[in-house]
């Protein structure tokens, strides 16, 4: 079944560092790929998307491009800020299952300015 | 355009009661979906629905849960007999279409 693995946490970073947070996924079938980001007492937002195969989705900073040969979708930031803390969750989405969506377990980044 | 909003944000039963959670969709969109946060876990599918009809449940308990989305109204999570187990953060998305989701606040169900 679809499943997402993604990089365990929590993340502790300096203001202005680069951030890599890790995401491989499990599909069987051509899945759209999410990364979703949650403030403390907040629901998820969306972060960014891609629908295909070297699709890049970009937002406030924040890059992945979707790997089909690897099955990864990393999330990358060049240079953190202390309002990124928060807990990131990368998810997918596949037609054949309805469109729900299957999520990492988390990861809490943390950044000290 | 107003986002999605849940009620209550937080809620607290004894153990043996009822919970009701209420999801309003936000306007033009008829699909909504449900997810359970256990705590230090990610989001676990629970049932989809779109007016009036459950397309997807296979995420949900077989007893004590269930779910509806009238045709008028909000859609309704209901816990039946809580347990201490179904303490978590219940979120709802909903959808123009089986595309992107956007997620409530969160209903957040401390069973005492």
């Amino acid at each position: 079944g679809d499943s997402v693995t993604q990089m365990e946490g929590p993340v502790t970073l300096s203001e202005e560092a680069f951030l890599t947070i890790n995401c491989t996924y499990t599909a069987t079938g051509y899945p759209s790929l999410f990364w979703y980001v949650q403030y403390p007492g907040e629901g998820l937002q969306l972060l960014l998307k891609a629908t295909k195969a070297d699709d890049k989705g970009s937002n406030k900073g924040f890059e992945a491009t979707y790997r089909k040969e690897t099955t990864s979708f990393h999330l990358e930031k060049g240079s953190v800020q202390v309002s990124d803390s928060a807990v990131y969750f990368c998810a997918l989405s596949d037609r054949s299952t309805l469109g729900r969506l299957y999520f990492g377990r988390g990861t809490q980044l943390t950044v000290w300015p | 355009n107003a986002g999605v909003m849940q009620n209550p944000r937080h809620l607290v039963r004894r153990r043996g009661q009822e919970a009701r959670l209420r999801c309003s969709p936000m306007k033009g969109h008829s699909h909504v979906y449900w997810y359970r946060q256990l705590p230090e876990e990610g989001l676990k599918f629970m049932v989809y629905l779109q007016k009036e009809n459950i397309i997807d449940e296979s995420g949900m308990p077989k007893e004590r849960f269930s779910a509806e989305f009238p045709k008028e109204g909000p859609s309704i999570l209901r816990i039946q007999q809580v347990v201490r187990g179904d303490s978590a953060a219940y979120f709802c998305a909903s959808s123009p279409a089986r595309d992107e989701q956007f997620f409530g606040p969160g209903t957040r169900l401390t069973v005492l």
